[in-house]
Order: C-alpha cells, then structure tokens, then sequence
C-alpha cells in the first residue's frame, strides 16, 4: 500500500533563516506531487504541483521554491522565511489516473 | 479565476441531528468535486463527484452533484461527536488533461457536535 510522509512535523524559526520541508511517498511510482498552506485551519492553498522529476509548476507568486529531485521526494524550501510564511503545510500526491489526491501528515510552520 | 464557495463556514449541533453543507463553485471546464473530512492533521478523502456519477453514499454520509446549479452538498444524518471536524470541498478543472490534477479548494466548513 502507498503512504506518504512528511518531517518535520512542527517547526519553529526566526524570521530570515532558511526552510526545507520534505515529503517522501512510497509504494508507488511517477506520482503527481502537490505542496498546499492552510492557514488559520481553513481551506487550502495550493502553492506548487510536480507531474516528474525536476518538473515543478507555481501557482501563486511567494517566498517559497519547491525541487523534486527524485520520483518520490518533493521539497519545500525557502533561503528567508517571512512572518507571512507561517502556516501548516501539507504535501500530496494522486496516482496518475484517478482524481482524488492524498494528504501527508502536514507540518506546522511557525515563524517568529 | 476558479472559485469554490462552502456554506455555512461554521455549524454547532447536538449528536442526532442531520446536517447539510453546502459548496458552490465557478470554475472553467470542470472535472470533479471532491470532499474531504480534516480533524487534527491530514485531510482524509470522503467523495468523488463527476458527471458519470452525481451521488455517493457511504453510512452515514452522502453527497450529491447538481451540475445545472454548479454546487454540490454534503449530507450527514445522526451526528456523532466524532463527526467534528472541517469538511472541504475541493474541485478540479481543466480541458483536456491540463489540470494536472490541481485542486482548488472551499473554505472550509468547521462542525462541531456536542454530546
């Protein structure tokens, strides 16, 4: 069966250093891969999308950058967090030929 | 601009009771309507909607696609405080395999149940 992680699960960092969150799924190959923010526990935002390896699309204009440097591992990264970057962020992913996609345990950002 | 619209943003409710959330939504060449239950941490998958299959039941729960009135509800009879949770509605759109799979979500509707 396929499942999908994600570390930390909290973290806690002063404004302008830098960021790397990782998601890792395993049991599958050549997945979609999704990062998305929710802030204030509400709907979610969905920040990049990666459909291969090295491929990575934004949707929305920030802070943050995301590589997927193999088939499975999709990272979040930033060289100087924001107050504004605070936020729990979750990765996903979808097998290539369904519509639903599945959520990692999320990690909790918190700037400070 | 895609755009998805849950309503209530927030309901209270006591354990028995039936409720109905509802989601609209204005997107360009839409592909399916998700529902996802949250309570702490991931969001777990309820339902898929599409246009070959407009209504899903599972136990207790049921949603329904209306693809003329561009919205969809979610339907919970006989609360239980385990019901708790946010409820997400979730659409993807795109013509011809362009949507990646992208999802763009509602706000979220936040239900509590008390015993």
């Amino acid at each position: 069966s396929q499942t999908i992680h994600q570390w930390p699960a909290t973290l806690v960092q002063p404004v302008g250093s830098p960021l790397s969150l990782e998601c890792t799924v395993e049991g599958t190959s050549n997945p979609n891969l999704y990062w998305y923010r929710q802030a204030a526990g509400r709907g979610l935002q969905l920040l990049f999308y990666s459909v291969g390896i090295g491929q990575i699309s934004s949707e929305v204009p920030q802070n943050l950058s995301a590589s997927r440097p193999q088939d499975r591992q999709f990272i979040l990264s930033s060289k100087k967090l924001l107050l504004s970057d605070s936020g729990f962020y979750l990765c996903a992913w979808k097998p290539g030929r369904t519509y639903e996609q599945y959520f990692g345990p999320g990690t909790r950002l918190t700037v400070t | 601009e895609d755009k998805v619209v849950q309503s209530p943003l927030s309901l209270v409710v006591h354990e028995g009771d039936t409720v109905t959330l509802n989601c609209s939504y204005e997107v360009t060449n839409f592909r399916s309507l998700l529902w996802y239950k949250q309570e702490k941490k991931a969001p777990t998958f309820l339902f898929m909607l599409t246009s070959s299959g407009i209504e899903k039941k599972s136990g207790r729960l049921s949603s329904i696609l209306d693809k003329k009135e561009l919205s969809s509800i979610l339907n919970i009879t006989a609360t239980q405080t385990g019901d708790s949770a946010i409820y997400l509605c979730a659409v993807e759109a795109g013509a011809g395999g362009t949507s990646y799979g992208k999802l763009t979500f509602g706000q979220g509707t936040i239900l509590t149940v008390h015993p």
